[in-house]
C-alpha cells in the first residue's frame, strides 16, 4: 500500500516550452501533496505544499507563476513548469501524506527534467 | 526555524560491519517526528525508520536502529551487518509539530565495501 506514482519519469523539452508532471497516489487519498526539487548529490528542497481543492503554498524564493501546482483531486497533483529554461533542469519529486493523522510522507519515484 | 544537520558528507563501511550516521536537529516544537530516509541510485526515497519525539524508546527496524537523545537533539542511525544494498544517500528529516512539512538534512553518502 501507499504507492505514489509520477509521470513522466524523464522529459526533455526545448527552452521556452511548458512541461507538466503528474503525481498520483494510487491506493490512498492524499489530502496533502508536496513538491520537491533535487540537484545532483544534494538534499531535497521543498518547493510547495499542495492541499486538495485549495491554492498551493509556495516556499520562499519559489516563483508561483513559474511552477504552477494544481491539486484537483485527492489522488492527483500536477506541477507545470512554465516557459522552461535550462536552469530549470533538475530532478523533481512529489510526496503525498495520508490525511493529517500520521506524519509519514510517501514519495514518488521522481521526474528528471532536462531543458535544452 | 527548524534545522537538521548531517555532518558526515560521506561514510564507508565494510560489508557485515556496523556503521553509525550522525544527525542533529533543532526545533522549538515540543512534539515532532524524526525520520531516516534512504535514497539509492534509483533515487526513490525509502523510509528506513521513524521516531516519535514523545517516545523514549529508540526505534528499531531489523538491522536499523536509532539512538535518540532528545536533550542533546541528536538522532543517529546505526546500520548493523551492513549489506551491499545499503549503499545509498541517507537523509535525516524532521517534521516539527503535527501534520507539517519535512525538513531534510544535507544527506550522507554511504558506501559499502565488499
Amino acid at each position: 500500500g501507499a504507492v505514489v506514482s509520477q509521470h513522466p519519469s524523464r522529459v526533455i523539452c526545448k527552452s521556452g516550452t511548458s512541461v507538466k508532471i503528474e503525481c498520483r497516489s494510487l491506493d490512498f487519498q492524499a489530502t496533502t501533496m508536496f513538491w520537491y526539487r533535487q540537484f545532483p548529490k544534494q538534499s531535497l528542497m521543498l518547493m510547495a505544499t499542495s492541499n486538495e481543492g485549495s491554492k498551493a503554498t509556495y516556499e520562499q524564493g519559489v516563483e508561483k507563476d513559474k511552477f504552477l501546482i494544481n491539486h484537483a483531486s485527492l489522488t492527483l497533483s500536477t506541477l507545470t513548469v512554465t516557459s522552461a529554461h535550462p536552469e530549470d533542469s533538475s530532478f523533481y519529486i512529489c510526496s503525498a501524506r495520508v490525511g493529517t493523522s500520521f506524519n509519514e510522507q510517501f514519495f514518488g519515484p521522481g521526474t528528471r527534467l532536462t531543458v535544452l | 526555524a527548524q534545522t537538521v544537520t548531517q555532518s558526515q558528507p560521506e561514510m564507508s563501511v565494510q560489508e557485515a560491519e556496523t556503521v553509525t550516521l550522525s544527525c542533529t536537529y533543532d526545533t522549538s516544537e515540543s512534539d515532532y517526528y524524526l525520520f531516516w530516509y534512504k535514497q539509492p541510485p534509483s533515487r526513490q526515497m525509502i523510509l528506513v525508520i521513524r521516531q516519535e519525539a514523545y517516545k523514549q524508546q529508540n526505534a528499531t527496524e531489523n538491522r536499523f536502529s536509532v539512538n535518540f537523545q532528545k536533550a542533546a537533539k541528536s538522532f543517529s542511525l546505526k546500520i548493523s551487518d551492513s549489506q551491499l544494498g545499503d549503499a545509498a544517500m541517507y537523509f535525516c528529516a524532521l517534521t516539527p509539530g503535527y501534520g507539517n512539512k519535512l525538513v531534510f538534512g544535507a544527506g550522507t553518502i554511504l558506501r559499502v565495501k565488499s
